[in-house]
């Protein structure tokens, strides 16, 4: 069975850095892509950007570009999203998905809530 | 990228209705379109794939079309765990968006 299991929920003061996971079991995880998503709270989806676990190529949806840092360890099968300096701004529910490119993304993990506040 | 623009963006209707969205995007994408639906506290899931394809395990009243610019989502007869927000998504290139959704409510 394909999963995706998430770190859990953070509270974070602005400034503060955090790295979030996604782990990956079921599958070959260095075959597919994962890809991370923000929800604000009471918005929409926006995709901030995918990694090949299988060689960690990482490509950034322009808004996120510089904000974040995704990677991976292939040897654990954990993609990971990374701050160097969480904003309030920042304050959203997370998730990561297996992206299958053209055919969507097709296994999602449970979320991982961010909060960012003084 | 290409920007998707679905409608409405919310939605009002009755168990056992007929319901279409849509979703345009700015350029063409050719079929790479996806549908997913968004219950409260909930994960997203994958609907329909490559604007036509039913993901496995999905009811057959949940259907897709279109290709280029302008794709439409129809659920045939509305039941009540339909209710939700739907989000298209274009995956032609790697630099993945979302429409803005369209919120299914109950009438």
């Amino acid at each position: 069975e394909v999963q995706l299991v998430q770190s859990g929920a953070e509270v974070k003061k602005p400034g503060e850095s955090l790295k979030i996971s996604c782990k990956g079991s079921g599958y070959t995880f260095t075959n597919y892509w994962i890809g991370w998503v923000r929800q604000m709270p009471g918005k929409g989806l926006e995709w901030m950007g995918i990694i090949y676990p299988g060689d960690s190529d990482a490509r950034y949806s322009p808004s996120f570009q510089g904000q974040v840092t995704i990677s991976a360890d292939k040897s654990i099968s954990t993609a990971y999203l990374q701050w160097s300096g969480l904003r309030a701004s920042d304050t959203a529910m997370y998730y990561c998905a297996r992206h299958l490119g053209h055919s969507g993304s097709d296994f999602w993990g449970q979320g991982t809530l961010v909060t960012v506040s003084s | 990228d290409s920007q998707m623009t679905q409608s409405p963006s919310s939605l009002s209707a009755s168990v056992g209705d007929r319901v279409t969205i849509t979703c345009r995007a700015s350029q063409s994408i050719r079929n790479y379109l996806n549908w997913y639906q968004q219950k409260p506290g909930k994960a997203p899931k994958l609907l329909i794939y490559a604007a036509t394809s039913l993901q496995s395990g999905v009811p057959s009243r949940f259907s897709g079309s279109g290709s280029g610019t302008d794709f439409t989502l129809t659920i045939s007869s509305l039941q009540p765990e339909d209710f939700a927000t739907y989000y298209c998504q274009q995956s032609y290139s790697t630099l993945v968006t979302f429409g803005q959704g369209t919120r299914l409510e109950i009438k």
